[in-house]
């Protein structure tokens, strides 16, 4: 079975400024997808950005990035010029590959952007 | 694209009585859906996982007979409550996953109350 960990429960950062959201995970699996969700207060999930484990190249969506080390099983989100539409939970998620596809999801963190 | 819709978006019911959530796929087939819920301030966890035309596969200390799934149709998956107590109150999710995507898009959520 797979694990995701966000070890920081909680997030603030200023406008305009840059926050990194860490996640780990574990998995013997050699094949997989990761990505990034943000809950929003309206609980809706939206997906913030995907990396397949295969690609060694980080995944951009604008002002998101992700740092992935596969090795290190690492997948830590980059939020630069935050904004305040910003704010949310952030969850990271481990996602099967196969017929199955499940999602696994990490305990969330909460990202504040003040001004 | 890739709408998902639940409906009821918010439902009361009393203790005792069942409850039927619904999950569409608006614009996209969807060959797998996902069933989740999810405690107020936590993150999400899987409840079982439908495919079309098949029996749903619950997750471990899901009651089979207490959530009752049926994935009818490639854009209809619906989740009953049956008997439901105040402990069945929480916030349920579904999310679909398209034939050609590992990518799963989620509804907007149903908030079940028991009183």
């Amino acid at each position: 079975a797979q694990t995701v960990t966000q070890s920081q429960p909680e997030m603030s950062v200023q406008e305009a400024e840059t926050v990194t959201l860490s996640c780990t995970y574990d998995t013997s699996e050699n094949n997989y997808y990761l990505f990034w969700y943000k809950q929003p207060p309206s609980r809706q999930m939206i997906l913030v950005i995907r990396q397949e484990a295969y690609k060694q190249q980080n995944a951009t969506e604008n002002r998101f990035s992700v740092n992935f080390q596969k090795a290190a099983k690492s997948f830590s989100l980059k939020i630069s010029d935050s904004q305040l539409g910003d704010t949310a939970m952030y969850f990271c998620a481990f996602g099967e590959t196969g017929t199955a596809s499940k999602l696994t999801f990490g305990t969330g963190t909460r990202l504040q952007v003040t001004l | 694209g890739a709408v998902v819709s639940q409906h009821p978006s918010r439902v009361i019911c009393k203790s005792g009585t069942s409850v039927k959530i619904e999950c569409r796929s608006l614009d996209f087939q969807a060959t797998t859906m996902f069933w989740y819920r999810q405690f107020p301030k936590q993150s999400l966890m899987l409840m079982a996982t439908s495919n079309e035309g098949s029996k749903a596969t619950y997750e471990q200390g899901v009651e089979k007979d207490k959530f009752l799934i049926n994935h009818a149709s490639l854009t209809l998956s619906t989740l009953t409550v049956t008997s439901a107590h105040p402990e069945d109150s929480s916030f349920y999710i579904c999310s679909a996953r398209p034939a050609y995507s590992y990518e799963q898009y989620f509804g907007p959520g149903t908030r079940l109350t028991v009183t």
